[in-house]
């Protein structure tokens, strides 16, 4: 079954601080992984995609096949980083945009 | 934005009611997708669709209907709305032609089943 697992409800750090936003998935395929955003007020919004290698507003992602994760990562939380984060996947070259999403962390980057 | 509205934006309705929520784009592109976001579940996909009149499940279907008559119309129905159903609607859209895996969504329109 494809799923997508985020264990964490809720990430609490303090401005200037590493985060680590945890994605582990299960799909019996090649995977595509994304990660997708919520400002408060927002549109849901692309972050970034694994076959992309960027760093996007200073946050990376890097697929581990072994381990299947897709964990977001930034070395230095900034306040504006608070937000909705969702891991999400597709299966690799499918026909649609059908995205399996996580459950969602909410990052609370304190002052 | 891409060109997406939802309406209504917000809804408060009575059980056994039928609902419909609609989403607009202002560009032809060809798959719409309706979504349902739930504290604890994330989002969910209810359906989809991948042109005019050519649409499928997904995930939670149950109790939801869609239509598409026109590209830019993406009508998601809720033929006799239960509590279980309150929840915030999101509507997205694919630019590319090309499956990437980005959506762009709408704002959302939040539904309460009293």
């Amino acid at each position: 079954a494809q799923r997508v697992t985020q264990p964490e409800k809720l990430l609490s750090v303090f401005k200037g601080a590493p985060v680590e936003l945890k994605c582990n998935y299960s799909y019996s395929g090649s995977p595509e992984l994304f990660w997708y955003v919520q400002y408060s007020r927002q549109r849901l919004q692309l972050l970034l995609r694994h076959i992309s290698r960027e760093s996007i507003k200073g946050f990376t992602a890097d697929l581990n096949k072994g381990e299947t994760s897709f964990h977001l990562k930034k070395p230095f939380a900034q306040e504006e980083d608070s937000a909705m984060y969702y891991c999400a996947l597709r299966g690799y070259g499918g026909a649609t945009n059908k995205l399996i999403f996580g459950t969602g962390t909410l990052l609370a980057v304190q002052p | 934005d891409a060109g997406i509205t939802q309406s209504p934006r917000h809804k408060v309705t009575e059980t056994g009611t039928p609902v419909t929520l609609r989403c607009h784009q202002t560009e032809n592109h060809r798959y719409m997708y309706w979504y349902r976001q739930d504290p604890g579940h994330g989002l969910r996909l209810i359906h989809y669709s991948y042109g005019v009149k050519d649409t499928d499940k997904g995930e939670v279907s149950d109790g939801y209907s869609v239509s598409r008559s026109k590209t830019e119309d993406f009508l998601l129905t809720l033929e006799s709305a239960t509590s279980s159903q309150t929840s915030v609607y999101f509507c997205a859209i694919s630019e590319s032609t090309v499956p990437t895996g980005e959506l762009f969504f709408g704002e959302g329109s939040r539904l309460t089943v009293l």
